[in-house]
């Protein structure tokens, strides 16, 4: 199958302090990537949508200037938690869309703010 | 709307026994269901999907599941355990094999006992 990517794996940081997570799809184009969030012991919330080139589409109750998505290319969209908090804490998944509508998943990013 | 319920959080099984997983879906548009594992700290792995073909779909790692329509269910099946079936398995709903995001649900952890 087709191979999804995310960096870095892990990340501790600061409160206050912003993140990025990168994920990218390694052997194909992807003009939709999703980005979920799994918290502890609980399933996966789509986030948000990514498209190449276009602004993000965020699920109601994410808040778009706190977790900024970025597609710049076809094969990467990286999502920014700024000025994170303890409450941020998780894990981040992200999905990438084959051009054959196939969806592959990222090995996911932990993220643990202090 | 699309909604997935997962029954039993925790499923625990002996080596050798029949795992059963159970999910039971809502959709208002013919389903596409899919089963992931989940192994601590990874990502998910695709273990199966029906995208509306055979109502029994066979997988990796010996699992298989059966869609039936008349019940909404889509129950993840594999005839002998092993120690390394242990993980968290999501069962997902989407309204097609890759194009919109899936919907998960909770998660049912299986402990296989030696």
């Amino acid at each position: 199958g087709a191979v999804v990517s995310q960096h870095p794996s892990w990340v501790i940081c600061k409160s206050g302090t912003s993140v990025k997570i990168e994920c990218r799809s390694l052997d194909f184009q992807a003009t939709t990537m999703f980005w979920y969030r799994q918290f502890p012991k609980q399933s996966l919330m789509l986030m948000a949508t990514s498209n190449e080139g276009s602004k993000a589409t965020y699920e109601q109750g994410v808040e778009k200037d706190k977790f900024l998505i970025n597609h710049a290319s076809l094969t990467l969209s990286t999502l920014t938690v700024t000025s994170a908090h303890p409450e941020d804490s998780s894990f981040y998944i992200c999905s990438a869309r084959t051009p054959y509508n196939e969806q592959f998943f990222g090995p996911g990013t932990r993220l643990t703010v202090l | 709307a699309q909604s997935v319920t997962q029954l039993g959080s925790h499923v625990s099984v002996s080596e050798g026994a029949l795992v059963l997983l159970r999910c039971n879906y809502s959709s208002s548009v013919p389903p596409y269901l899919f089963w992931y594992v989940q192994y601590p700290n990874q990502g998910l792995q695709l273990l199966l999907k029906y995208t509306s073909a055979a109502t029994l779909v066979k997988g990796i790692n010996g699992f298989e599941a059966e869609f039936k329509k008349s019940e909404t269910s889509f129950h993840l099946t594999k005839p002998s355990a092993h120690m390394s079936d242990a993980a968290e398995y999501f069962c997902a709903v989407s309204e097609d094999s890759g194009n919109t995001p899936l919907v998960f649900g909770k998660g049912t952890r299986l402990s296989v006992i030696a």
